[in-house]
């Protein structure tokens, strides 16, 4: 079962800070954030393999809560580059076997 | 060290032809995996191969299927193409496991 991401698009100004949040009602094993381009192929963000880890680079950072089945991705001080959409990740293992799913994704935009 | 390459970037076919599209991995990883990309649908995971074995399967008829060769490399095929497997055709590369995925710059099949 797909994750579910909120919100389903934002509009920053640079500088303002922003919050995707990942969800999943089966259990959470691990998280993988990635980040799409508008023409592009997704690029990875990070992996979050453990409930409580937190882990960031340059001003995005994601924690991962696996008693609540959700992660976050926290963007500070958005830049213009930070523009796209925003796919969270995980493993399941379903009827068809273990594959990967993505969440629908959240569309982030940032404005000058 | 290059990228992940798939082949063709573009196709288009008609309806009940079948196509078979070409995924190149960054070299040393050993695992590749397929994915459609519709607006309508999202990222869908299709299957994932590591060595030569295909190791995970979703969602998707027996039309879509895959191989991996010795050298890592890895074909998809599509057999009986209809209308709504027109898509953006991702293919991505990791070394094992929970590790990250690096996406190739996708195939777009169009199907008339």
């Amino acid at each position: 079962q797909q994750p579910v991401q909120s919100p389903q698009a934002v509009i920053l100004r640079e500088g303002e800070d922003a919050v995707i949040n990942c969800s999943s009602s089966k259990a959470l094993y691990s998280v993988h954030w990635y980040r799409q381009k508008h023409g592009e192929a997704p690029v990875f963000l990070m992996i979050l393999l453990k409930g409580g880890e937190q882990k960031g680079h340059d001003k995005i950072s994601a924690s991962f809560n696996e008693k609540k089945q959700q992660s976050s991705l926290y963007l500070t001080a958005s830049q213009l580059s930070y523009s796209g959409t925003y796919f969270c990740g995980t493993e399941i293992l379903d009827n068809y076997g273990q594959n990967f799913v993505f969440g629908p994704g959240t569309r982030l935009s940032v404005l000058p | 060290k290059a990228g992940v390459t798939q082949t063709p970037r573009y196709l288009i076919k008609t309806r009940g032809q079948q196509v078979t599209l070409s995924c190149s991995p960054i070299s040393g990883h050993r695992s590749v995996s397929w994915y459609q990309q519709t607006p309508g649908q999202g990222l869908q995971f299709l299957f994932e191969y590591f060595s030569e074995t295909q190791r995970n399967k979703g969602n998707f008829p027996g039309r879509f299927s895959g191989r991996q060769f010795s050298n890592s490399r890895s074909e998809m095929n599509v057999s009986t193409l209809e209308l709504g497997d027109s898509a953006l055709y991702l293919c991505a590369s990791s070394l094992v496991g929970e590790t990250e995925q690096f996406f190739g710059p996708g195939t777009r099949l169009t199907v008339l």
